[in-house]
């Protein structure tokens, strides 16, 4: 069976640093990008941003560029999602996703569950 | 970066048809191309249901069918039913190689 699992859920203080984790299996690693969403509270969906496992390249929304970072252990076939240093207003619930290249049209076909993240003092 | 613009919510009786439109696809031949739909009940992940502008993966129901014309595309559910009570997303990949989503539609099933 193809997925994603995600790292459980998270709380953590305005300031601090955070790592979460979306490991896949079943299927060629490599062989697909991988894209994070965000999901606020009563808001819809917003891309974040993509990597491409083969060979780390990634691109990011410029909405979050240069706010969080994107990274992959190929070995472990996991991907990051990572902030140096939270803010209140990053508390939501962050998906990654499987997404094809343009052989489907750039579609997304597998969610992780998603991981909650509520940053508070 | 363009928006996606999509009606906040719609609503039908079980048995009718809804449209969800989604406006603001670029003439971009990027973006005309590579419109999908999603759809998300509350506290689960989304699910692809269009891809491709009117492609419908395996195992999605055949009531569920997408077009596009001009800058908008649209999503068609046939024969609602309770279940298809949902947040709707469209998608567009963008000549810059980002995604982009509307703003999201809840539909409500009366």
């Amino acid at each position: 069976e193809v997925q994603l699992v995600q790292s459980g859920a998270e709380v953590k203080k305005p300031g601090e640093s955070l790592r979460i984790s979306c490991k896949g299996s079943g299927y060629n690693f490599p062989s697909y990008w991988i894209t994070w969403v965000r999901l606020m509270p009563g808001k819809g969906l917003e891309w974040m941003g993509r990597i491409d496992p083969s060979d780390s390249y990634t691109n990011y929304s410029p909405s979050f560029q240069g706010h969080v970072t994107l990274s992959v252990d190929k070995s472990t076939s996991t991907a990051y999602l990572q902030w140096s240093s939270l803010k209140a207003s990053d508390t939501a619930m962050y998906y990654c996703a499987r997404q094809h290249d343009i052989s489907y049209f750039y579609s997304i076909d597998v969610w992780g569950q998603g991981t909650t993240v509520t940053v508070s003092s | 970066q363009s928006a996606l613009t999509q009606p906040a919510s719609v609503s039908g009786s079980p048995g009718q048809s809804i449209t969800i439109s989604c406006t603001g696809i670029s003439s971009d031949v990027v973006a005309y191309k590579y419109v999908s739909w999603y759809q998300q009940h509350p506290g689960k992940a989304p699910k692809v249901i269009i891809y491709g502008v009117s492609n419908r993966p395996s195992g999605v129901s055949n009531r569920f069918s997408g077009s596009k014309s001009a800058n908008t595309a649209s999503l068609t559910i046939s024969g609602l039913q309770a279940e298809d009570e949902a947040d709707y997303y469209c998608s567009t990949y963008t000549s810059r190689s980002t995604l982009l989503f509307g703003g999201g539609t809840k539909l409500t099933v009366l």
